[in-house]
């Protein structure tokens, strides 16, 4: 199994500005996804980090507005730039991992975020 | 693109009723997960799927992949109020090693 931590867990901002999110892993991994959760919905996946190179990003979602940053195999940031009250959501890291009943995804506790 | 539907959206259960949420894929699924997130929690791994028609169980939980691969479905026994949450299933997008989530089930059980 794998443990992850997310920093901050939750935190408050004004539109305009940005944050950035921790996301730390206890084992070395090799893919880190981001996802986000909106208010009531399911799971969106943002983007794939991999370290040593640049982050995969789904439709819908774009560096500038959410740069990631894969710097070992251990850890990632996720930022959410000129935020506005629509980016309020939860944010949450994921790595694989590989089980005896298959490979699940462990997932971070999130960071939840609110944009005024 | 590859979508993952769940019914219902919604279900609130007396405590002691049965619950059931099914996974519906319009494409052929590889595998099927399914999560359990509780209220404030992040989500957690239940269990995976891989054969056609296979049946899993976990205690009062019964996992089950349709014969197609393109369906899924959750059933809870006697439901206890441990069981309040959203169930999401998932799978793997087609030729990638991404998941996709359902949209989701939440249940509510009822003292």
């Amino acid at each position: 199994s794998a443990v992850i931590s997310q920093k901050p867990s939750r935190d408050i901002c004004q539109r305009g500005t940005s944050l950035t999110i921790q996301c730390q892993v206890d084992s070395q991994v090799t893919m880190m996804f981001w996802y986000r959760q909106q208010p009531g919905q399911s799971l969106t996946l943002i983007a794939t980090a991999n370290q040593g190179s640049e982050a995969t990003y789904e439709s819908g979602f774009v560096i500038d507005k959410f740069p990631i940053s894969r710097p070992n195999l251990t850890f990632s940031t996720l930022t959410v730039s000129n935020m506005s009250p629509e980016d309020s959501s939860i944010y949450l890291c994921s790595v694989y991992g590989s089980t005896p009943v298959g490979n699940e995804q462990f997932f971070g506790p999130g960071t939840r975020l609110t944009v005024l | 693109g590859q979508q993952v539907m769940q019914i219902p959206q919604y279900q609130h259960v007396q405590e002691g009723e049965d619950f059931t949420t099914y996974c519906n894929s319009s494409t052929t699924l590889s595998n099927i997960q399914w999560y359990k997130q509780r209220p404030g929690g992040h989500p957690v791994f239940l269990i995976q799927l891989v054969k056609s028609g296979e049946v899993k169980k976990q205690k009062r939980l019964t996992f089950q992949f349709g014969e197609a691969k393109k369906n899924s479905s959750l059933h809870i026994t006697a439901t206890q109020t441990t069981d309040v949450g959203t169930y999401f299933c998932a799978s793997v997008t087609s030729g990638t090693y991404k998941y996709i989530f359902g949209t989701g089930t939440r249940l509510k059980v009822l003292a």
